[in-house]
């Protein structure tokens, strides 16, 4: 199984400070192929189900706020939030879909410093 | 809008069964495969099994070994509803489970349904 190791467990941030989660994977989930990487981001806040953020590492749902980016490549991801708004605080998960059984990070808990 | 409603959860005894079901409306429900996917309490998220497109005949689920033998995916295109039957229920199959559309990227995901094993 592909293992997902998020960093850190736990971030608290100032409002409009930027925050980053990082994501690492046990092996690449990139494909050579197409040079995708098979690495989705989602949010869950408190009583709610996640939600869908970033799909291919890097590519946002639409709706979703620019402040919230995807970057890396092979087994290192970050999700960046530039600037910090009380409604994004959640618990962040990473989560590779490049092989069976697809795999979550064990989340990321991001507070108001 | 898309929308995902899960009904069946509740309270059963270990080595019982249990059969959820999630009705969907908003989208073609036969173009996706749809997935199950669980959260203990106070935990992680975890795959439990997806479901492809197709129809009986060649219809691909894959299943995570955790439930491998007791979880059953299976769908109904004519109704728009994904099932998931459990049979002998282990205390840590306690959960919250989410039906979700997709099988690789997950969007949307159902309020979920909280299935609670204990004697």
């Amino acid at each position: 199984d592909i293992v997902m190791t998020q960093s850190p467990d736990s971030l608290a941030v100032s409002l409009g400070e930027g925050a980053t989660i990082n994501c690492k994977s046990s092996q690449s989930v990139l494909d050579s192929s197409n040079n995708k990487n098979f690495l989705a981001w989602y949010q869950q806040k408190p009583g709610q189900p996640p939600k869908l953020l970033i799909y291919w590492a890097s590519t946002r749902v639409s709706g979703v706020p620019d402040r919230f980016s995807g970057s890396g490549s092979g087994t290192d991801f970050t999700l960046t939030i530039s600037s910090l708004q009380a409604e994004d605080v959640a618990v962040y998960y990473c989560q590779q879909y490049y092989g069976t059984p697809y795999t979550f990070g064990q989340g990321t808990k991001l507070e108001i410093k | 809008q898309v929308q995902l409603v899960e009904s069946g959860g509740g309270l059963v005894k270990p080595g019982g069964s249990l059969r959820l079901a999630c009705a969907a409306s908003g989208f073609t429900f036969s173009d996706w495969y749809m997935s199950w996917i669980r959260q203990a309490p106070g935990k992680g998220l975890e795959w439990v099994a997806y479901i492809s497109t197709s129809t009986t005949s060649d219809r691909t689920a894959y299943y995570a070994d955790s439930v491998k033998g007791r979880f059953t995916i299976s769908r109904d295109n004519a109704k728009n509803s994904l099932y998931l039957q459990m049979n002998s229920l282990r205390v840590e199959d306690t959960a919250v489970y989410y039906c979700a559309r997709g099988h690789m990227w997950i969007q949307p995901w159902g309020q979920g349904a909280l299935v609670t094993v204990s004697s």
